[in-house]
């Protein structure tokens, strides 16, 4: 299967501050990637779609100038929490489909673990 | 309203045995639907798809049947081994886009 990477696997962070997640395309174009999140013992809940050079698309109930996603290039889209508060520790998990790979796949990152004290 | 629904939370079977696990979906517009494995603080790994056109599809020890007229789909893991073990997620695709649904997931422990 194709190889997504995310960056950072894990990060801890102050109340207030702002984090940036990186997921990576490493062997394909990837022209729409997805955000989830994943609540411990709960099922991954997407956030977004973002199409490579668009507006992110965001599912009811997530406030989008909080979760700001950036799909810049067809291997990189950028997920930041703004202004980050306890509440938003979770695990994050990226997906990518597109060009040469089945449509109807998504193929997902390995997430990142965030902590916000 | 959760569509898509894996009433077990968790199953244990025995080396070398079946292992069954079920979902079900409430929303008759799923046109494709996906299976992933996914252990702790990783990523989920593709299994196997199947289209609703069909009511099977195989790959090696991976079976899924689907079930339209009932809304239910299941994995057969035959035979079971220890690194089956893990949280099996169901997924369904809803017709346009291209965005997945998933189930709340199925904590397989598959015994020596």
């Amino acid at each position: 299967g194709a190889v997504v990477s995310q960056h950072p696997s894990r990060v801890i962070c102050k109340s207030g501050t702002s984090v940036k997640i990186e997921c990576r395309s490493l062997d394909f174009q990837a022209t729409t990637m997805f955000w989830y999140r994943q609540f411990p013992k709960q099922s991954l809940m997407l956030m977004a779609t973002s199409n490579e050079g668009s507006k992110a698309t965001y599912e009811q109930g997530v406030e989008k100038d909080k979760f700001l996603i950036n799909h810049a290039s067809l291997t990189l889209s950028t997920l930041t929490v703004t202004s980050a508060h306890p509440e938003d520790s979770s695990f994050y998990i990226c997906s990518a489909s597109g060009q040469g790979r089945s449509y109807n796949e998504q193929f997902f990152g390995p997430g990142t673990r965030l902590t916000v004290l | 309203d959760q569509q898509v629904k894996q009433n077990s939370p968790s199953l244990s079977v025995q080396e070398g045995r079946i292992s069954i696990l079920n979902c079900d979906y409430t929303n008759s517009m799923f046109d494709y639907f996906l299976w992933y494995k996914k252990y702790p603080a990783e990523g989920p790994t593709f299994l196997i798809s199947i289209s609703s056109i069909k009511d099977k599809n195989e790959d090696g020890r991976f079976t899924v049947f689907l079930n339209k007229s009932a809304k239910h789909l299941s994995l057969h893991i035959v035979p079971s081994q220890p690194g089956d073990s893990a949280v099996y997620f169901c997924a369904a695709r809803g017709g346009a886009t291209n965005k997945l649904i998933f189930g709340t997931g199925t904590l397989l422990a598959v015994q020596p």
